[in-house]
């Protein structure tokens, strides 16, 4: 079946350092999507990219769909700390049915 | 204000007391969602509905049951909780492929 690829699983940095997290779907997806999940809060709908190579920003969020959207990334720019939480990615199966991957979780240390 | 709202935030159970979980949704979808998330992971997709039509995902514990008595509700029913359905359980709607989570209830199972 469909499998959505998610690296790093964790990752620290220094706040105003760059932070970015890649996704990789086994098969072409029809959109992806991003999600945020603060520590002990529900995922909360980032952005969805539908075009192969869009790019869409979002304030220090970059996020880029490949050309052949197998292949998905977000960037932050100078992180704060209220950037802390796991970042998800997740491709779209029939009935809407999301397909997460693994998530990356954030830590910015002041 | 709340446009998925889960009902309790919190549930503690005892081992094998079946217990049930509601949320409801004011922003008249027609599909809703439960996962099951677990620290450290993914939302993992239970069920969902299409209307009424319901659909079990292929690797859903039968100890997992739902009910959607209308558009604006649906349960959760655990008929005999284990010590490893102790998780964050999350609702959610959507429309067009976005998804709205709810808060979601964390389980305790004793």
């Amino acid at each position: 079946g469909q499998q959505v690829m998610q690296i790093p699983q964790y990752q620290h940095v220094q706040e105003g350092e760059d932070f970015t997290t890649y996704c990789n779907s086994s098969t072409t997806l029809s959109n992806i999507q991003w999600y945020k999940q603060r520590p002990g809060g529900h995922p909360v709908f980032l952005i969805q990219l539908v075009k192969s190579g869009e790019v869409k920003k979002q304030k220090r969020l970059t996020f880029q769909f490949g050309e052949a959207k197998k292949n998905s990334s977000l960037h932050i720019t100078a992180t704060q700390t209220t950037d802390v939480g796991t970042y998800f990615c997740a491709g779209t199966g029939g009935y809407n049915k999301l397909i997460f991957g693994a998530g990356t979780r954030l830590a910015v240390h002041p | 204000d709340a446009m998925v709202i889960q009902n309790p935030r919190y549930q503690v159970t005892q081992f094998g007391k079946p217990v049930t979980l509601s949320c409801s949704q004011t922003l008249n979808h027609n599909v809703m969602y439960w996962y099951q998330q677990k620290s450290s992971q993914a939302p993992k997709l239970l069920f969902h509905y299409y209307d009424k039509d319901f659909n079990n995902e292929a690797d859903t514990p039968d100890n997992f049951q739902s009910r959607r008595p209308n558009t604006s509700f649906c349960f959760l029913d655990i008929r005999s909780p284990g010590l490893g359905d102790a998780a964050m359980y999350l609702c959610a709607t959507s429309v067009r492929d976005t998804q709205y989570f709810g808060p979601g209830t964390r389980l305790t199972v004793l």
